[in-house]
């Protein structure tokens, strides 16, 4: 497509269940990367991927938290025993490579824990 | 450890004024930096890059103004229409690191 995709555009989930957040990037790009964004916050970066390379990860806040890229393409972020404090805006951007951004964001996912 | 602030929360302006965002950041090593605009509901949407090689950069109504002296970044939006009106974030990305680290945006609301 056009743009970054993420899927589902809203996710309302008991406290304990798992969710898993899908990412869909720019064709072509080879960098991906995973932020949260709390409400009325900037953004706080959670995973990168480049390419067939290993992800940073430096930014996950648990390990409940975790995420893969199946074939350099679509990611996805899951969360395990979800909690409270994970509702937020999930946001995934991609970019050409590494050294060439500016990054692209989807439109997110909001992810409410009840 | 790395921080990007905003001086103001809210910013109003008259439309067809001149709007001025300010960003200040702490890492003296960040190589890129990077204003988003984020409408409610909507991912952020890329504005303007610079790179610190750079003092200033124009586009298309946006200006963004690099002091490294003083580590100050700025987004400056000519006659600011009613569509300008959103949260911005400035960002910036370390020497050495891929991912952006952003500021807590600022409001800018334009009155008609």
């Amino acid at each position: 497509g056009a743009g970054v995709s993420q899927s589902p555009s809203n996710k309302v989930t008991e406290k304990g269940k798992d969710v898993e957040l899908r990412c869909d990037p720019i064709s072509g790009h080879t960098a991906l990367y995973w932020y949260r964004q709390s409400l009325g916050q900037g953004l706080e970066f959670l995973i990168y991927f480049q390419g067939n390379s290993a992800p940073d990860k430096s930014g996950l806040p648990s390990d409940r938290f975790s995420a893969e890229r199946t074939g350099g393409s679509v990611s996805t972020l899951t969360i395990q025993r979800t909690q409270q404090e994970d509702s937020a805006v999930y946001l995934c951007a991609s970019s050409f490579d590494q050294y060439h951004q500016p990054q692209h964001f989807g439109d997110g996912t909001r992810l409410s824990i009840l | 450890g790395e921080s990007v602030g905003l001086h103001l929360p809210t910013l109003s302006v008259q439309e067809g004024d001149n709007s001025i965002i300010n960003c200040a950041y702490s890492n003296s090593a960040s190589d890129y930096f990077i204003w988003y605009k984020q409408e409610s509901g909507k991912g952020p949407q890329f504005i303007i890059d610079i790179r610190s090689n750079m003092d200033k950069r124009q586009g298309q109504r946006v200006t963004v103004l690099l002091n490294k002296t003083v580590k100050h970044l700025s987004l400056q939006i000519a006659a600011t229409q009613p569509g300008d009106s959103a949260v911005y974030f400035c960002a910036e990305r370390g020497t050495g690191r891929r991912a952006l680290t952003f500021g807590s945006g600022t409001r800018l609301q334009v009155q008609p």
